[in-house]
């Protein structure tokens, strides 16, 4: 059973196009995030929500919209696509009452590439 | 200056030998310190973590925090090429316990 998944795993398009990635969790978590990964590994969280609710919105240009359509699922949709979006995408979530509210669990990850 | 300062390697070593990785933080607020470990094309997943100062021991692996340098250190013996992954430190504040700020990985390479 996987906890955490994502589709697509590979996405290559052009510059300019608009494309989503989609995540679900099947952990029955309340808490799920957006990651971007650049290629020195830098590991920098994008958004999150609790419970379809927006709690972080970092410094993210307005072309990346987050969609939560409910507490296991949560979408990311990218306008506009730039050379500089393609990186690796994870999604993750959390248990905020668990014992450890701060482990994430993360899915595989999709790897954006913009030519 | 980046909150959350880590060497990004790579750091080889042969198989057997006492691994020691490092990260500096910026924000005294931060009380949960993590290290993930994240193998090629896979994500992260939480290896090790500890609250406050102190030590932490897990098998071959021990996390150490200490909060008056602001410097956290993962030590893994008797490594095993098996080990050969990114470890991410990572921290968060007690207020924004869900908002994690991780350092930019050190890659590590255990040779036979």
């Amino acid at each position: 059973d996987t906890a955490v998944s994502q589709t697509p795993k590979y996405l290559v398009t052009q510059m300019g196009n608009d494309k989503s990635i989609k995540c679900e969790q099947n952990l029955g978590h309340d808490t799920m995030y957006w990651y971007k990964q650049d290629s020195k590994k830098f590991l920098k969280i994008m958004f999150s929500y609790n419970n379809k609710e927006l709690i972080i919105n970092e410094t993210v240009p307005n072309r990346f919209s987050p969609k939560s359509p409910d507490k296991a699922h949560l979408n990311l949709h990218i306008n506009s696509l730039e050379l500089g979006d393609s990186a690796v995408y994870f999604c993750a979530s959390s248990d905020p009452g668990a014992v450890l509210p701060y482990e994430q669990y993360f899915g595989p990850g999709t790897r954006l590439t913009v030519t | 200056q980046k909150e959350v300062e880590q060497d990004p390697g790579p750091l080889s070593v042969p198989e057997g030998a006492i691994v020691s990785l490092n990260c500096t933080y910026s924000n005294s607020a931060f009380q949960y310190f993590m290290w993930y470990r994240q193998y090629s094309r896979k994500g992260p997943e939480l290896l090790m973590y500890t609250y406050s100062s102190g030590n932490k021991e897990d098998g071959r692996f021990t996390a150490q925090v200490d909060k008056s340098s602001k410097y956290i250190s993962l030590f893994i013996r008797d490594s095993q090429p098996s080990d050969s992954a990114t470890y991410l430190c990572a921290m968060s504040a007690p207020s924004s316990a869900s908002k994690i700020i991780f350092g930019s990985g050190t890659r590590l390479s255990i040779r036979p």
